[in-house]
């Protein structure tokens, strides 16, 4: 079993629909979590960041963090063809090395 | 500036060629990170650079030689390389190596050797 679980999709969304992705885990140490958004040919750029559990907002984005389920999601609202990218959910402990899922790739046609 | 920079953007090298790729940042950040990532995966550590001291070596083989040789730089240099290291190579930094949640990467270097 990987150490974290992403579903690869691909997703396809019409413009405007709400998004939600999602992560889950094994490893209890992870207290750190993040979302890096790709795009093709591009490097990851970090999008959001959560200290251990709750919600995060950052304008159409809202990161979740559920440490008793070891489970993590990034929505996003009235998402717009400029979000079609890959989205890679990543998480740390202390310290640690960056454990990467797979990535999800979005589309969303206009 | 909060840009890591990485040259060149494309390669294509013979398994015979030495090259070398540069990564630079300049926000001030004390750790250095090489990752390699092949298409539809997730990127994978192959080096860190802490002050610029080699801290981890993911056990990369030796065609691929980092180097860190200011707080600023940090260069790959590649030598006999395979056709299965065609890749996208992507630098990061953070501001220490305890901080690698909030990497800031590079647009990566897409490197195809034949």
């Amino acid at each position: 079993q990987k150490e974290v679980e992403q579903d690869p999709g691909p997703l396809s969304v019409p413009e405007g629909a709400i998004v939600s992705l999602n992560c889950t885990y094994s490893n209890s140490a992870f207290q750190y979590f993040m979302w890096y958004r790709q795009y093709s040919r591009k490097g990851p750029e970090l999008l959001m960041y959560t200290y251990s559990s709750g919600n995060k907002e950052d304008g159409r984005f809202t990161a979740q963090v559920d440490k008793s389920s070891k489970y993590i999601s990034l929505f996003i609202r009235d998402s717009q063809p400029s979000d079609s990218a890959t989205y890679l959910c990543a998480m740390s402990a202390s310290g640690g090395k960056l454990t990467f899922g797979q990535g999800t790739i979005l589309t969303v046609h206009p | 500036d909060t840009e890591v920079t990485q040259t060149p953007k494309h390669l294509v090298m013979g398994m015979t060629n030495k090259k070398s790729l540069k990564c630079e940042q300049h926000m001030g950040h004390r750790a250095m990170y090489w990752y390699k990532q092949k298409a539809k995966k997730p990127p994978e550590l192959m080096f860190v650079y802490s002050y610029e001291k080699l801290s981890i070596n993911e056990s990369v083989p030796s065609r691929f030689s980092p180097e860190c040789p200011n707080s600023s730089l940090l260069n790959l240099h590649l030598h006999a390389l395979q056709p299965e290291d065609s890749a996208l190579y992507l630098c990061a930094s953070s501001q220490e190596e305890g901080a690698r949640e909030k990497l800031f990467f590079g647009s990566g270097t897409q490197l195809s050797v034949l």
